[in-house]
C-alpha cells in the first residue's frame, strides 16, 4: 500500500469548513483513498473513501486530485465534536476471501475551536 | 446491533500473567482483526482473519496468538504479559472482501491493558 503524508495538526473554527490534506505520491490506479478519525479514547470510525472521483456522503467529501497525488478531506460545517485524529489511509481493495488490512500513520490532529 | 464489541475495558495485569482479550461482532462479517495503538501512536495490525477458520499475522505479532472461535468471535491471547505490551487494543470486523468499494472496517471501544 501507498505511503501517506498528513500534517500533524490543524485547528479550525467552529462553523468554518476544515479542509485536511493528504499527500500520496506513489499511489498506483488500483489503490483507494480512505479516511477514517478516532476521536479521544474511541476506536477508529470509517469516513469516506473513493478511486479518482470526489464523493460526498453525510459526514463529509472527499476531493482527490486529477493525478491522484493528493486529497483533500472536508467537513463542511466543523463542530466541537469533529474534534479527533484524522487518518487518510490508501490501499489496494482485497480479493474475495482475504482481508482487507489497514495500515494506519500518525494522522491530524484536528481541533475545533469556538 | 451492538456492532462490535470488546471486553475487558480495562485490565492491569503483572509481567507474567496471562490473559485472553475477548471480540464480537454482529454484523456477519467474515473478517475480524486485531491491533494495539501506543501512546501517540497510529494502530498498528497485530493479526487478523479473513474468514472463520482462518488467522494471519499482521504486523506485530510476536507474544501474541488468537483464536477465531466462530463467525463472531475472536479472542486475543497474551501468554506471558510484559511491560511492552501495555497498550490500547482494538477489534475490528469488515464485510467478505468481494472486489466491492463496500469493504469498510467497524472498530469496537478498545481496551486498555496495563502491564506492570
Amino acid at each position: 500500500d501507498a505511503k501517506t503524508t498528513q500534517p500533524p495538526s490543524m485547528d479550525c473554527a467552529e462553523g468554518r469548513a476544515a479542509n485536511l490534506p493528504c499527500n500520496h505520491s506513489t499511489i498506483s490506479g488500483n489503490e483507494y483513498v480512505y479516511w477514517y478519525r478516532q476521536i479521544h479514547s474511541q476506536g477508529p470510525q470509517y469516513i469516506i473513501h473513493g478511486l479518482k472521483n470526489n464523493e460526498t456522503n453525510e459526514m463529509a467529501s472527499l476531493i482527490i486530485t486529477e493525478d491522484r497525488k493528493s486529497s483533500t478531506l472536508i467537513l463542511p460545517h466543523a463542530t466541537l465534536r469533529d474534534t479527533a485524529v484524522y487518518y487518510c489511509i490508501v490501499r489496494v481493495l482485497p480479493n474475495t476471501g482475504t482481508a482487507s488490512k489497514l495500515t494506519f500513520g500518525t494522522g491530524t490532529r484536528l481541533q475545533v475551536t469556538l | 446491533n451492538a456492532g462490535v464489541t470488546q471486553t475487558p475495558k480495562f485490565q492491569v495485569l503483572k509481567t507474567g500473567q496471562s490473559m485472553t482479550l475477548q471480540c464480537a461482532q454482529d454484523m456477519n462479517h467474515n473478517s475480524m482483526y486485531w491491533y494495539r495503538q501506543d501512546p501517540g501512536m497510529g494502530l498498528r495490525l497485530i493479526y487478523y482473519s479473513a474468514s472463520e477458520g482462518t488467522t494471519d499475522k499482521g504486523e506485530v505479532p510476536n507474544g501474541y496468538n488468537v483464536s477465531r472461535l466462530n463467525k463472531r468471535e475472536f479472542s486475543l491471547r497474551l501468554e506471558s504479559a510484559a511491560p511492552s505490551q501495555t497498550s490500547v487494543y482494538f477489534c475490528a470486523s469488515s464485510p467478505k472482501g468481494n472486489g466491492l468499494s463496500t469493504d469498510t472496517q467497524y472498530f469496537g471501544p478498545g481496551t486498555r491493558l496495563t502491564v506492570l
